[in-house]
């Protein structure tokens, strides 16, 4: 059964850094591109970015609203993805999700497996 | 940058149809990918590529997508399929993932 957990939010100040984790205890996590997301409250969904696997470049993609604000990595033996999230404002509050990137044969991209969350308070 | 519209809120009695419609420019050429939301959980996917479904979601939930709507019918509605529902595309011209604005379902 593939299952994510993120970890890592909590109460920061604007301006401040956080690091996220999104680790896999149900599958072959190498093998899969990964994706974050995020939800603020009584708001709908917003794709913040994705890693792709080793097998597809590793490279990375990101949302306009937080490119060059926000950064994703991983760790394939530590079966872990990051979301470093900097220079954090209070819009950026929101519970933050990651999930698994099911990459389709004409490369297209949809989500297949969630974790359940973890939320991140903005404020002062 | 591509944008899908949904409608708000959709009501519908028990056992009756619900659809659930995702507006886009020439969403037709895209796969379109639906998730459900309910109450404080993650969301999970129920229909991707336009019509197939995943192994656990019922047979009540379908897809369908030409022109410029996508639309998720769900037939026999229950309670439980109260949520919130999102269409999403991935934009090749832009790299960017889109999602909808969602749709609350309310069953009466």
């Amino acid at each position: 059964e593939v299952q994510l957990v993120e970890s890592g939010g909590g109460l920061v100040l604007p301006g401040r850094s956080l690091r996220l984790s999104c680790k896999d205890f149900g599958f072959i996590f190498g093998d899969y591109t990964i994706s974050w997301f995020r939800q603020a409250p009584r708001k709908g969904l917003e794709w913040v970015g994705f890693i792709r696997s080793k097998a597809h470049g590793g490279t990375t993609e990101y949302a306009a609203s937080v490119k060059g604000r926000f950064t994703i990595s991983r760790d394939d033996s530590k079966s872990t993805a990051y979301l470093h999230l900097n220079s954090l404002q209070t819009e950026d509050t929101a519970v933050y999700y990651c999930a698994r990137v099911v990459t389709t044969i004409v490369v297209e991209y949809y989500f297949d497996s969630w974790g359940q969350g973890t939320l991140v308070t903005v404020s002062s | 940058s591509y944008v899908l519209t949904q409608s708000p809120s959709v009501s519908v009695a028990p056992r009756q149809t619900a659809r659930i419609t995702c507006g886009g420019n020439n969403v037709g050429s895209k796969s379109v990918h639906w998730y459900q939301q309910k109450p404080g959980q993650a969301p999970v996917l129920v229909v991707y590529d336009d019509r197939d479904r995943p192994s656990d979601t019922p047979e009540r939930f379908s897809g369908s997508n030409s022109g410029n709507t996508a639309t998720l019918t769900i037939r026999r509605v229950e309670a439980g399929d109260e949520a919130d529902y999102y269409c999403q595309v991935w934009d090749g011209s832009s790299d960017q993932v889109v999602f909808g604005g969602g749709t609350k379902l309310t069953v009466l």
